[in-house]
């Protein structure tokens, strides 16, 4: 099994331009969840999904959508990036009533 | 303040030091876990518990739901233990969320 795959693993933006960010998960889990690590602060929830067609707002979802047309795929998209989104993105899955969550390798986004 | 607060945020040890890693939170919990995150990259499940103890090599996390208090402990440390450590909670009440603390970078020294 592969786990929790993240595509890309790299990424230069200018401002204003858009990207999707894959993650796919074949552990067969309900839940996918995507999430932002920036310097000095905690792992910060962008939006979640508790089952495929569902998506839910995290922490901070400002300018950022979601879709999680199959199970085992959560797209993250920026319409119109912004430097503020430089930041390392991290998508994490987990089976239903077990807590423990399983993290991707991360994208490294940089927004110029 | 934020909901999951560690001590230390940087920690220094030499080879074959205990450490200690604390973790305090302030809301009602489901499980509470640890991680592990090595230098660029990703991050790994260490621990989920919501009682008592887990031991897992020279690995220990307890935790005392009264006082809200968890802590990590690492025996006799080896710089393949340096690494970030990260305390995140699942919040109490049906939420399929965690909340993370900012983590521990911990440094051990040959």
């Amino acid at each position: 099994n592969a786990g929790v795959t993240q595509t890309p693993k790299f990424r230069v933006l200018k401002t204003g331009q858009s990207m999707t960010l894959l993650c796919a998960q074949d552990m067969n889990h309900e839940y996918m969840y995507w999430y932002r690590q920036d310097p000095g602060m905690g792992l910060r929830l962008i939006h979640y999904s508790v089952g495929e067609g569902t998506t839910a707002k995290g922490e901070v979802p400002d300018g950022y959508n979601v879709s999680r047309l199959k199970k085992q795929n959560f797209l993250l998209g920026l319409e119109s990036a912004a430097p503020s989104q430089t930041s390392v993105y991290f998508c994490a899955s987990r089976d239903t009533g077990y807590n423990e969550q399983f993290f991707g390798p991360g994208t490294r986004l940089t927004v110029l | 303040k934020n909901e999951v607060e560690q001590s230390p945020q940087n920690l220094t040890a030499q080879e074959e030091e205990f450490i200690t890693i604390n973790c305090s939170y302030s809301v009602g919990i489901s499980a509470l876990h640890w991680l592990q995150q090595h230098p660029g990259g990703g991050i790994v499940s260490l621990f989920m518990l919501s009682s008592g103890k887990k031991k897992h090599g020279r690995l220990i996390a307890t935790i005392n739901i009264q006082e809200k208090h968890s802590s990590l402990h690492i025996t006799a440390s080896h710089p393949r233990d340096s690494a970030v450590y990260i305390c995140a909670v699942g919040i109490q009440g049906g939420s399929e969320k965690l909340v993370f603390g900012k983590g521990t970078k911990l440094t051990v020294n040959p």
